[in-house]
């Protein structure tokens, strides 16, 4: 059963990257029709998407984050990451990693599992 | 750029069916999926595709399509329902949306 942990610094100062990593355990990141992905949830409100990256190599870029998003895979330590540029306190959330998969013709796009999340603050 | 709609908050008496709905264009080419969330953990999908349930959610839980709202029904709520429910879909950009939530309120 495919697992996901996500990690990296609790407290990225104004300006400065965000970079988490998700760590995949129970299978290869590079088996199967997945899409990597990054979700997250500012305290008290709803999820967001930031984007993936297919199995392919190709990514999706949430619109209003793309200038400042980077998602990247590590096959060999069957890791993906994610870079946020120029965070503002607006950045401060629970940044969840997941595996999404596509169904039924592409008509269908789904999230499971998904890792623990992982609170980062936007503080100086 | 896609939109989804949900109501903020519904209520049901424990043991009644409740229908959690989400509106959005991309629905009437799209289906939608269904997370659960409950307060300090990660979310769970609990529904994706015409109406399909994730090994271990129970049967209790049933999704359905008409135009442009797809919804979500728990049939005979249970205490250990009471939760966020969030819905997701995609539109024909590629461009991924969540719904803004729904709390569930179990009396």
């Amino acid at each position: 059963q495919v697992q996901l942990q996500e990690s990296g610094p609790g407290l990225v100062k104004p300006s400065q990257t965000l970079s988490l990593t998700c760590t995949v355990s129970g299978g290869s990141i590079s088996s199967g029709d997945y899409y990597w992905s990054w979700i997250r949830q500012p305290p008290g409100k709803g999820l967001e998407w930031i984007g993936y990256i297919y199995y392919s190599g190709s990514t999706y870029y949430n619109p209003s984050l793309k200038s400042r998003v980077t998602i990247s895979v590590d096959t060999s330590k069957n890791q993906f990451s994610l870079k946020l540029s120029s965070v503002t306190a607006a950045d401060t959330a629970v940044y969840y990693c997941a595996r999404a998969n596509s169904g039924f013709g592409e008509l269908a796009f789904y999230v499971d599992p998904w890792g623990q999340g992982t609170l980062v603050t936007v503080s100086s | 750029s896609s939109e989804l709609t949900q109501d903020p908050a519904v209520s049901v008496a424990l043991g009644q069916t409740v229908r959690i709905t989400c509106q959005g264009d991309s629905l009437r080419s799209y289906y939608a999926s269904w997370y659960q969330q409950k307060p300090g953990q990660a979310p769970v999908l609990v529904i994706y595709g015409k109406n399909n349930r994730p090994s271990g959610i129970p049967d209790r839980f049933s999704g359905s399509s008409s135009g442009n709202t797809a919804s979500l029904t728990i049939t005979g709520a249970q205490a250990e329902d009471e939760a966020d429910y969030y819905c997701n879909s995609r539109d024909s950009s590629g461009n991924q949306v969540f719904g803004g939530g729904t709390k569930l309120t179990v009396l």
